[in-house]
């Protein structure tokens, strides 16, 4: 079973509306990470935002959040008004396991987001 | 801080010769990882290290060497290039926060 589900391919967004690109996860362990990253055409993989297992509030940084749903184990980006510059690829990922004794981190396959003028 | 640099960029090799990608990040972090990334998917973990002189293999680590001698420097070696090692590589050290720092990534094509 794939442990970090990525069900959209390509998505496509108006500039300005606010956009969730959808990510499940599987893992049998009580703490975990959970991450996105983009990907600009120019390939650099740039950290967006985390969301640790234990921690109760969805995280935010900036225009990005992360709606946590544990009990779905879910993990949704939703990014508010969308600019042209977030055009890219969209990678979830987890690790699983304690902070301090795990290091891998699981990739999803991606969602490719496009932003219309 | 320069944070994780790789080179080369671009490399192109034969089947069977041999090269190695270098990594180096000035963080003073203590893990530090080579992912390989295909076309059309997510990264996968080849090789990990938790501090200097520990290594440890990850997802896909068959056809690849590492070494860490150094906090620093973190090389991964390709023993004998296979047409499918074709991929991009990307090496990437982690703060004390779980917050992992991506180098570039090295294209390399082996035909």
């Amino acid at each position: 079973a794939q442990k970090i589900t990525q069900t959209q391919p390509g998505m496509f967004v108006q500039e300005k509306e606010a956009v969730t690109l959808d990510c499940t996860y599987d893992t049998s362990d009580q703490s975990y990470g959970l991450f996105w990253y983009k990907q600009p055409s120019s390939g650099e993989m740039i950290f967006l935002i985390y969301q640790g297992s234990y921690d109760e509030q969805n995280a935010t940084e900036g225009r990005y959040s992360l709606n946590f749903q544990k009990a779905r184990k879910s993990a949704n980006l939703v990014i508010s008004a969308s600019q042209l510059g977030d055009s890219a690829m969209y990678f979830c990922a987890m690790r699983e396991g304690r902070m301090d004794s795990s290091y891998k981190l699981i990739f999803g396959s991606g969602t490719r987001l496009l932003v219309r003028p | 801080n320069a944070g994780v640099t790789q080179t080369p960029k671009f490399q192109v090799l034969k089947t069977g010769q041999s090269m190695t990608l270098q990594c180096a990040q000035d963080m003073n972090h203590e893990y530090m990882s080579w992912y390989r990334q295909d076309p059309g998917m997510g990264l996968r973990l080849i090789h990990y290290s938790v501090g200097a002189g520990i290594t440890d293999q990850g997802e896909v680590p068959n056809g690849y060497n590492v070494s860490r001698s150094t906090t620093e420097d973190f090389p991964l070696r390709l023993l004998s290039a296979a047409p499918s090692q074709t991929s991009v590589y990307f090496c990437a050290s982690r703060d004390k926060r779980d917050e992992q720092f991506f180098g570039p990534g090295t294209r390399l094509t082996v035909l």
